[in-house]
């Protein structure tokens, strides 16, 4: 099976702007989550959507959305950019019984 | 509230030693998974074990092994004749189990593995 893809792989944007990161997770997997990962505040959680509804949430600002289609791929949005959302936005899918989550290799995003 | 600890910020080791990387967990469940994920230089966190709150026994897959201890709270990870691929952040992390489902990933700050040639 293919695993979880993401792109773009890098993205560079200016504060202000939007941007929107898409996910594919594995196939028959139906749980996708997202995650933030900053030399800072390491690995947090951001969103997680099952079956188009989103399932949780962490804790970030309303700037930060996501959603997730019929097929199960995922796109996360991040509007109005400050410099502090520069990370490594990491996405996982999740399926069968077991609990594990599989990443994708990341989209790391510069705001200059 | 979850929360995981790894103390170890940074390690480095020689080819051919043993490591180990540690793991301190706090969570008021009593029904969560625990897990380890290796992160290579290319970014991508690899899934390396699961083991659930029930299973106490300790697993070793090829050079590596856990050592899941409830009593304290630990869930260790220890590499045997390490390998420069070895080279890596590791993560651990937990996720509770509700009646409503399971919680999202708590990782660790991660641990810097170096293995030197």
């Amino acid at each position: 099976k293919a695993g979880v893809t993401q792109t773009p792989r890098y993205l560079i944007k200016t504060r202000g702007q939007q941007v929107t990161l898409s996910c594919s997770p594995i196939s028959g997997h139906r749980s996708v989550s997202w995650y933030q990962q900053t030399p800072g505040q390491g690995l947090q959680f951001l969103f997680e959507y099952f079956s188009e509804t989103q399932r949780n949430k962490g804790n970030f600002p309303g700037r930060f959305s996501g959603r997730q289609f019929s097929n199960s791929r995922s796109e996360m949005n991040v509007s109005t950019l400050e410099l502090g959302d520069s990370a490594l936005y990491l996405c996982a899918s999740k399926g069968g019984t077991g609990n594990e989550q599989y990443f994708g290799p990341g989209t790391r995003l510069t705001v200059t | 509230a979850q929360k995981v600890t790894q103390a170890q910020t940074e390690i480095s080791v020689v080819e051919k030693e043993d490591v180990t990387l540690d793991c301190v967990y706090e969570t008021r469940d009593t029904t969560y998974y625990l897990f380890w994920y290796k992160q290579p230089p290319s970014g991508e966190l690899v899934f390396l074990i699961r083991r659930n709150s029930f299973d106490e026994q300790n697993e070793i897959s090829g050079r590596y092994s856990w050592n899941f201890q409830k009593s304290t709270s630990s869930f260790n990870f220890t590499i045997t004749a390490s390998q420069v691929v070895d080279s890596a952040v590791y993560f651990c992390a937990l996720s509770e189990t509700l009646t409503t489902g399971n919680t999202p990933l708590v990782f660790g700050k991660g641990t810097r593995l170096s293995v030197i040639a």
